[in-house]
């Protein structure tokens, strides 16, 4: 039981580029999201989900698009890498009104 | 999007000393959360909150569930090494998705030895 994996751990990436990050659970949780994190910033929502096909947008969803095609998949896509997505990429998971478990992180540098 | 006001934002301290941070906010939450994160790793619960005046202990943290469902506050009693981290305060409304955290901004704690 892995609990909630994030691939890669670390990324760079030029401006422009465009990249996946995955997360994956084998908890059979319902609900997965996206968060970034930023120096003095806490954690910030980006995109989640509350069951596969459901999508819906956080509080910083711009530059992010997300799919959710099966349960246990929540992969996250930057489509235009910018300068200002530098930043450590976390995913959670939970089961109905459950608490969210977080993954290990991603962290990206886009120079 | 709305932040948790979180403070302090750092605490130095010596080891065995108590600890005590907390978290306001303008609005209401329903659910109070407290996370801790080591260096390298992503956030771990340690204590949840669900009710206004709520008290919970989980070893030697305490947290509290204010009654204006506005605040919450962690107290950390006899502190060592392995509590240095940032500590987390994150709350959760009933409205849009019930499942959505607002963060606080973090309390990064250094304990001296």
């Amino acid at each position: 039981n892995a609990g909630v994996t994030q691939t890669p751990k670390f990324q760079v990436l030029k401006t422009g580029q465009s990249m996946t990050l995955q997360c994956a659970q084998d908890m059979n949780h319902e609900y997965m999201s996206w968060y970034r994190q930023d120096p003095g910033m806490g954690l910030r929502l980006i995109h989640y989900s509350v069951g596969a096909g459901i999508t819906d947008q956080g509080e910083v969803p711009n530059g992010y698009n997300v799919s959710r095609s099966t349960t246990e998949d929540f992969p996250l896509r930057l489509l235009s890498a910018a300068p200002s997505q530098t930043s450590v990429y976390f995913c959670a998971t939970s089961w109905g009104a459950g608490e969210q478990y977080f993954g290990p992180g991603t962290r990206l540098t886009v120079t | 999007g709305q932040q948790l006001n979180q403070s302090p934002q750092s605490m130095f301290i010596q080891e065995g000393e108590d600890v005590s941070m907390n978290c306001t906010s303008s609005s209401i939450f329903n659910t109070w959360l407290w996370y801790k994160q080591d260096p390298g790793e992503g956030p771990v619960l340690l204590i949840a909150l669900y009710k206004a005046g709520e008290l919970t202990s989980n070893g030697r943290l305490t947290a509290q569930f204010g009654i204006t469902r506005k605040d919450s506050f962690l107290n950390i009693s006899a502190s060592i090494p392995s509590d240095v981290g940032i500590y987390f305060c994150a709350g959760r409304r009933l409205s849009g998705s019930a499942r959505q955290l607002t963060f606080g901004s973090g309390t990064q704690l250094t304990v001296l030895p």
